[in-house]
């Protein structure tokens, strides 16, 4: 089985903090993304990767950044954590060429105060 | 990216089947169909992908319409454990960044 894992499932972080959110695959993929999710607005995508050291903006990646320096983790970092990134995140990879079946992690829950 | 717009919620009794319908009337020719479904305090999960003819795998049937407008997925035989929030997606052929929505809250009852 395909495992997608994070590192935490819930973080508490308080405003200015720098913040990462680690996202480990073990099955080789190529494609890595990373989401956020709050109440009302859905799946949103902030930012993905094709490939080691190669990153392409998600449609919400305004206050993040995003590092692959290993094919099988994606990093996502808040640089300055602020009240209205408090959300869910998830992390997802795909096999290269098969656009379909993304596999998600079990999501980090992050709250900042 | 062709929009698609999904109920907000249905509900379906345990052992009946469970229609989902999803519009998608700006689909263009080379994008695909997904469905995904997310139970409470997990990440989603894929379900089932189709271009043009039906499809049907071990968790559910894809129904899409031959201008393929619309489509529906069908859980045959609903159970509590499928109560979740099913979305269903469509592509650009070739892009692997899915765009979801807001899903179909599909609540199962006994």
């Amino acid at each position: 089985d395909v495992k997608v894992t994070q590192s935490s499932r819930y973080l508490v972080k308080r405003t200015g903090e720098k913040v990462f959110l680690e996202c480990v695959q073990d099955m080789d993929h190529e494609n890595m993304f990373w989401y956020r999710q709050d109440p009302g607005l859905g799946l949103r995508l902030i930012y993905f990767s094709y490939d080691v050291k190669m990153k392409e903006k998600g449609d919400i990646p305004e206050g993040y950044s995003v590092s692959r320096e290993k094919k099988e983790r994606f990093s996502l970092i808040l640089e300055s954590a602020s009240t209205n990134q408090t959300s869910m995140y998830l992390c997802a990879s795909v096999k290269g060429g098969v656009t379909y079946e993304q596999y998600f992690g079990p999501g980090t829950r992050l709250t900042v105060t | 990216d062709a929009k698609t717009t999904q109920p907000t919620s249905m509900d379906c009794a345990e052992g009946r089947a469970a229609n989902l319908p999803c519009n998608h009337s700006t689909i263009s020719g080379n994008e695909y169909v997904y469905w995904y479904r997310q139970i409470h305090s997990q990440g989603p999960q894929y379900i089932i992908h189709g271009l043009k003819n039906n499809e049907t795998n071990e968790m559910a049937s894809l129904i899409i319409t031959e201008d393929r407008k619309s489509s529906t997925l069908i859980l045959p035989h609903a159970t509590l454990r499928d109560t979740a929030v099913y979305y269903c997606i469509s592509n650009q052929g070739g892009s692997e960044k899915l765009v979801f929505g807001k899903g179909t809250k599909l609540t199962v009852n006994p």
